[in-house]
């Protein structure tokens, strides 16, 4: 089975830099996803990661770590916009491309 | 554009009624799942098809069923709603192969049985 663990909440401020993280216990791990999802809308696609390091993608960037089971979503110089909910997924080994989802980070960010 | 639609947006029914929610996608797209999203759970897979007549539990599979006639389509059927089933229901779809594909969601139905 799966299970991922994510903090429930979090603030932050406008400009500064925030990192949440993710930790799973999967049977199998072939790939973990981020996603954001404002309130009331549908989840859309931040980053993919299935090798350890970093990946970037302008001011968002996801690590992971296979052998601790870890990774986190950095997001930098913090928008009003970013105030929302992330999701950390795992993709389990031979599950095709189906998806287990943590519970979500409620982001705020305040002026 | 391609993209991914669900109908309806909003619906209210009665305990013990048939519910049948659809879920279109003009991606060509192989994969298809369901979910339900509730507070404190998070999203929680419901059915999913990787394919036409292709179709699979999730976890939370007990009272819904689904049936893959064609490739655009994945109908979700509650066969008999339940206050349980009150919920936010997300579509979505990805390409066949894993790799870096991610899904990509429809913009949800919001259920409530009285």
């Amino acid at each position: 089975g799966q299970n991922i663990d994510q903090p429930t909440e979090m603030t932050a401020t406008e400009g500064a830099i925030v990192q949440i993280n993710c930790t799973y216990q999967t049977s199998g791990f072939n790939g973990l996803f981020w996603y954001q999802q404002h309130a009331g809308e549908a989840p859309t696609f931040l980053s993919y990661n299935v090798l350890d390091g970093l990946e970037e993608k302008g001011r968002f960037s996801s690590f992971l770590s296979r052998s601790k089971g870890y990774s986190y979503l950095l997001l930098k110089e913090l928008q009003m916009k970013d105030s929302a909910s992330y999701l950390c997924a795992v993709r389990p080994t031979g599950g095709g491309n189906k998806l287990t989802f943590g519970t979500g980070t409620q982001l705020k960010v305040e002026l | 554009d391609a993209e991914i639609t669900q109908s309806p947006r909003h619906k209210i029914t009665e305990t013990g009624r048939q519910v049948t929610l659809a879920c279109h996608q003009t991606w060509n797209h192989n994969n298809m799942f369901w979910y339900r999203q509730d507070l404190g759970h998070g999203l929680r897979l419901i059915h999913y098809s990787y394919g036409v007549q292709d179709t699979n539990k999730g976890e939370v599979s007990d009272g819904y069923s689904v049936s893959r006639s064609n490739t655009e389509d994945l109908p979700l059927t509650l066969e008999s709603a339940a206050s349980s089933q009150t919920s936010v229901y997300f579509c979505a779809s990805s390409e066949r192969l894993a790799g870096g594909n991610e899904q990509f969601f429809g913009p949800g139905t919001r259920l409530t049985v009285l």
